[in-house]
């Protein structure tokens, strides 16, 4: 298995609440990714990052914003949480931006806004 | 933008049926497909990719896919299941051009022992 590690695992947070999840890899692959999953949509990109400090949006970035100051720690933060930003959140990482380059994914964070 | 349809959200098998799972994407150009499968409370794994040449690829655990360019097809096939199968299946895809993945939204595949 890659090495990546999501933290926390399980969070319950109340609604306006900021949240950070933080994803941190031994690999030093390049790139990084968040993903939200919710039943029947699969799994949604909400940002990337291609290098230190360098980020872009995905395809469901609204209310969710990124860092990565170090190569192998990308931190995703809902600054105010809303309840339907509850769902299982994952990381992925991959060496490379070439679409011959799968994708390995972290263990994913289940995180609850009430 | 691609998109990737996998019609089946359901499907319940009893042990060694043979399993087929539907993936339809859109998308004009050159694309790169994947499978992968969550096991219950774990995270992604990849069970098989195509990129080029046979449109039969071959993956972990006895599963296969065909590619059928002419139809946008990426259909993930197994002769005989297993209650180890129980699982949900992602069909995904790539293009040439960079690894952003689209999902399919998940088929949930339950087999009875």
């Amino acid at each position: 298995d890659a090495g990546i590690t999501q933290s926390p695992r399980h969070k319950v947070t109340e609604t306006g609440t900021p949240v950070t999840l933080r994803c941190h890899q031994t690999e030093n692959h390049r790139y990084m990714y968040w993903y939200r999953q919710d039943p029947g949509h699969g799994l949604r990109l909400i940002h990337y990052s291609y290098g230190v400090k360098d980020t872009d949006k995905g395809e469901v970035s609204d209310g969710y914003s990124v860092s990565r100051s170090k190569t192998e720690d990308f931190l995703l933060t809902l600054e105010s949480a809303t309840s339907s930003q509850t769902s299982v959140y994952f990381c992925a990482i991959s060496e490379s931006a070439s679409g011959f380059h799968e994708q390995y994914f972290g263990p994913g964070t289940r995180l609850t806004v009430t | 933008a691609q998109s990737v349809s996998q019609h089946n959200h359901h499907v319940i098998l009893s042990e060694a049926a043979s399993l087929e799972l539907g993936c339809n994407y859109s998308y004009g150009g050159t694309v790169n497909l994947f499978w992968y499968v969550q096991y219950p409370g774990q995270h992604l794994q990849l069970l098989l990719k195509y990129f080029s040449g046979d449109p039969l690829v071959k993956g972990i655990k006895g599963f296969e896919a065909e590619f059928i360019k002419s139809k946008f097809s990426f259909n993930l096939r197994k002769p005989s299941v297993q209650w180890s199968d129980t699982a949900e299946y992602f069909c995904a895809v790539t293009s040439n051009a960079g690894n952003m993945l689209t999902f399919g939204g998940g088929t949930r595949l339950m087999v009875k022992p």
